[in-house]
């Protein structure tokens, strides 16, 4: 099964509510990343987080980090239409020497105008 | 910089027909990475590279997929023969070994095998 996991695997809210996206994960991690991705194109880069961190800010972005649970969060604060995507986090595993990331299922985000 | 470049954007092809995927990574870039999405599956890391060389194809599906990275600016995926299973969007990727882990997504191939 994957490492990470979102939940829920959709949200639907109103412009101006803030957006809460959960991940859980299986082994232990360098980082951890969080993508979005709008609807027919690529995945972009939104937050990494470090194992040794337990929160990090990013304008409207909030993520925090619980090692001990193996989970992460992301809030998305006063969202917009334009936040209306799927994102997805993404575990960095340390393997062969080399960094490689593995990605959830994703959270699809709907947000009315 | 114009980012990471796919091509073809869509591609319609009949199974039993060889596909060949291209990708051009950002320059400079030290990491290159074919990912495959599906609904039912999700994005798949298939194969990556560093500096050319394949490190982990663990993840190809089976010996019908194929990649090769004859140089720092240009990698190709290939299906040969394809199938109806293989229907997907096909994703590049690239970062730099300064830069973590920040992979920098390519618009994506969207493959039908009919």
């Amino acid at each position: 099964s994957q490492q990470g996991e979102e939940d829920p695997q959709a949200l639907s809210i109103q412009e101006g509510e803030n957006a809460t996206m959960n991940c859980s994960y299986k082994t232990s991690i360098n980082n951890l990343q969080w993508y979005r991705q709008n609807s027919g194109r690529g995945l972009v880069h939104l937050i990494l987080i470090r194992s040794n961190e337990r929160e990090k800010h990013s304008g409207r972005l909030r993520v925090t980090l619980d090692t001990s649970k193996k989970s992460s969060s992301l809030l998305i604060t006063a969202s917009r239409a334009a936040d209306t995507a799927s994102y997805f986090c993404a575990t960095a595993l340390f393997s062969g020497g080399y960094n490689k990331l593995i990605f959830g299922a994703g959270t699809r985000l709907a947000v009315h105008p | 910089d114009a980012g990471v470049i796919q091509s073809p954007r869509h591609e319609v092809t009949e199974m039993g027909q060889e596909v060949t995927l291209r990708c051009k990574p950002i320059s400079g870039h030290d990491y290159l990475f074919w990912y495959r999405q599906t609904m039912m599956r999700g994005l798949e890391l298939l194969i990556y590279f560093n500096n050319n060389v394949p490190i982990d194809d663990s993840g190809m599906p089976e010996d019908r997929f194929s990649a090769k990275m004859p140089n720092a600016s240009f990698s190709t995926l290939k299906i040969q023969p394809s199938e109806p299973r293989d229907s997907a969007v096909y994703f590049c990727a690239s970062r730099a070994i300064q830069k973590d882990n920040e992979q920098f997504f390519g618009p994506g191939t969207r493959l039908t095998v009919l």
